[in-house]
């Protein structure tokens, strides 16, 4: 079956470390994979968008990876913050002729100062 | 200011009762969605409209209906059908097809229970 993973146990860290967050799937071909924002009680902010044929994507604090052999994605926040504490979702597009972003379940990051 | 608007915040249905989320999207998008997010649970798909008067079923369009008549609105009705509607519901906007960039631009969302 088709699947995507996110860890479901949240990730605490210390300010000024990096933070690192999975995605892995199963039984999809994505043409590209998202990585959004979203704060409680809030929707989804888009944060960065990888394609299939781009290893490595930067924004700022912010780098994301995909690996199609290892069928994963690796989102990285460097010198994290307090108000990067939120919870960050994985998309990916299974190619089906129109985009029907999938969702992960996403990971809940907390930063302690 | 553009974005996507969403509302009631907060939606309270009673048994046997339809009701009507509203979404309104001024980023002259295409696209429209409509997402269900529970808890442990990642994003689903009720809904979508690539286009004016047209829209398609997604992946848990039982007991929902929706209708596309302005590009700019994109309306979800919860109907008496949906026996477990409590969730919170995100509409959501894209170019549309033929975009390079397809991120999709959400709403706030509507925080929907049951009475």
């Amino acid at each position: 079956s088709q699947k995507i993973e996110q860890n479901s146990e949240a990730l605490n860290i210390q300010e000024g470390k990096t933070a690192t967050l999975t995605c892995n799937y199963t039984n999809y071909s994505p043409a590209y994979l998202q990585w959004y924002r979203q704060d409680p009680g809030r929707g989804p902010v888009f944060l960065l968008l990888i394609r299939e044929n781009e290893k490595e994507k930067r924004k700022e604090r912010l780098k994301v990876t995909f690996d199609t052999t290892l069928k994963q994605s690796l989102f990285h926040i460097t010198a994290s913050q307090p108000a990067d504490s939120a919870t960050y979702l994985c998309a990916l597009d299974p190619s089906t002729g129109f985009q029907k972003l999938v969702f992960g379940t996403g990971t809940r990051l907390l930063v302690s100062p | 200011d553009g974005g996507i608007t969403q509302s009631p915040k907060y939606l309270f249905r009673k048994e046997g009762q339809n009701v009507t989320l509203s979404c309104e999207q001024n980023l002259n998008h295409d696209a429209m969605y409509w997402y269900r997010q529970d808890p442990g649970q990642g994003l689903r798909l009720i809904y979508y409209s690539q286009i004016v008067n047209d829209f398609q079923k997604g992946d848990i369009a039982e007991g929902y209906s929706v209708s596309r008549e302005k590009k700019e609105s994109f309306p979800l009705t919860v109907t008496s059908a949906q026996k477990n509607p409590t969730a919170f519901y995100l509409c959501a906007s894209s170019m549309g097809v033929g975009a390079t960039n397809e991120k999709l631009f959400f709403g706030s969302g509507t925080q929907l229970s049951v009475l």
